[in-house]
């Protein structure tokens, strides 16, 4: 596609529930990365792809977050028995090898009461 | 550890003023560096990119920004503001080598309110 995009736009959820937040890259880009924005901060990194291999999940908060990227392109970002504290916007980015620039999707707002 | 800092939080300025938004970093070597933009429900544009040699570097929307090795900074400027420049912006970084996930480190961001 043009850009990366995610879905759903916004998600409310129920404190315990689990959601499930999806990520399509752009065609071609080998490497996706997912970030969390808490509102009124900056994006923070939480995990790297590079085709299907997670190399670098150091960045997930708890063992409640959970990435994948079975077939190398879409990825999805799981959590599981969502926490208050896990509300924010969940970006997406996705790169090619050998460039620096990492482009953005819209982002997953999620709200959790 | 790598950390980026943006030192205003809010800035406001009138419509046709020109504009500077800081940003220091702290980082090992000469890291890649980034501005974006982020409007209201959207995500992160990119703005513009330094990665070496002219260290003044152009944008899109009429944005520069200049990286000064001795004060750690890669600043953004506009010589005149427009309306539709109102949002948030972000500074990041990013490492040079191969070493790593190549993962962005971004500041706290400057909402930017412009006055008609």
């Amino acid at each position: 596609g043009a850009g990366v995009s995610q879905s759903p736009r916004y998600k409310v959820a129920k404190r315990g529930q689990d959601v499930a937040l999806r990520c399509d890259p752009i065609s071609g880009h080998v490497s996706l990365f997912w970030y969390q924005q808490a509102l009124g901060q900056g994006p923070e990194f939480l995990t790297y792809f590079q085709n299907e291999a997670q190399l670098d999940k150091s960045g997930l908060p708890s063992d409640r977050f959970f990435a994948e990227r079975p077939e190398g392109s879409v990825s999805t970002l799981k959590i599981q028995r969502t926490q208050q504290e896990d509300s924010a916007v969940y970006l997406c980015a996705s790169k090619r090898t050998g460039r620096e620039t990492q482009y953005f999707g819209p982002g997953t707002r999620l709200l959790v009461l | 550890a790598q950390s980026v800092t943006q030192p205003d939080i809010h800035i406001t300025v009138s419509e046709g003023a020109s504009l500077e938004l800081r940003c220091n970093y702290s980082y090992g070597a000469t890291p890649y560096l980034f501005w974006y933009v982020q409007s209201p429900g959207q995500g992160l544009q990119l703005l513009l990119k330094y990665f070496s040699g002219d260290t003044l570097v152009q944008g899109i929307k009429g944005f520069e920004a200049e990286f000064k090795r001795s004060q750690s900074s890669f600043n953004l400027r506009k010589p005149s503001v427009h309306w539709s420049d109102a949002a948030e912006y972000f500074c990041a970084v990013g490492p040079k080598t191969g070493a790593g996930s190549y993962q962005l480190t971004f500041g706290k961001g400057t909402k930017l309110s412009v006055i008609p």
